[in-house]
């Protein structure tokens, strides 16, 4: 049983469009965490969520968490080549210390 | 530079044959974990400890041993690997092991570990 499904699995499109990529889960989360992977290199964190309905921004990106802590989005605006690579979110339940990752999103933004 | 290195980057070996891949930060991180990851499956948390002398099971245990003995290093044992251990191994390592209700401290990545086994 996937505990965090991430959709859409793949998605490409042309630089300068907006998208949005999804993280749900039937279980509450303490926190969840956003990475960017890409090839060849280790997932490298750009955010963490801790509070139902948090909304943070990082220049064109946009993460969420849902009111109920069981879902997060990532939106990107006027998305760049440089945008490419693996999305990944992660969470932690606070029941252990475990990290559970979803299969991540492949996101290619083509010039 | 703070950083985690892994060794080797690439191995090749055969069933059977027991190997150490290597994980080590410089960080004075309490918390490390080891990771697979798969087409199709994702990150997988192999086993984690929470500082010297403490490790736990994560998901996907079975093949695998790990030891903490030094704050720096937390090597990866296959005592006896198989073809289904053939992955992209990731060690990773963050400050602190208790996180309360902020969330993980962040963690930081290994460049990986390409294992393949025949």
């Amino acid at each position: 049983t996937q505990l965090l499904e991430q959709s859409p699995q793949f998605l490409s499109i042309q630089e300068g469009e907006n998208l949005t990529v999804y993280c749900n889960s039937s279980s509450v989360f303490s926190s969840l965490q956003w990475y960017r992977q890409e090839p060849g290199e280790g997932p490298v964190l750009l955010v963490t969520v801790v509070t139902g309905g948090e909304v943070k921004k990082l220049k064109r990106l946009t993460f969420q968490f849902g009111d109920a802590r069981k879902d997060s989005s990532l939106h990107i605006t006027a998305a760049q080549p440089g945008d490419t690579g693996l999305y990944l979110c992660a969470g932690d339940r606070n029941r252990d210390d475990k990290i559970i990752f979803g299969k991540g999103t492949r996101l290619h933004i083509l010039p | 530079e703070a950083q985690v290195t892994q060794n080797p980057r690439y191995l090749i070996t055969v069933t059977g044959k027991k190997l150490t891949v290597t994980c080590s930060q410089n960080m004075n991180h309490e918390y490390m974990s080891w990771y697979r990851q798969d087409p199709g499956l994702g990150l997988r948390q192999i086993y984690y400890s929470m500082n010297v002398e403490v490790t736990d099971k994560g998901d996907v245990p079975e093949g695998y041993k790990v030891s903490r003995k030094e704050k720096r290093n937390f090597p990866l044992i296959l005592e006896s690997p198989s073809p289904n251990q053939t992955s992209l191994y990731f060690c990773a390592s963050s400050l602190s092991a208790s996180w309360g209700g902020r969330g993980p401290d962040t963690q930081y990545f290994g460049p990986g570990t390409r294992l393949t086994v025949l």
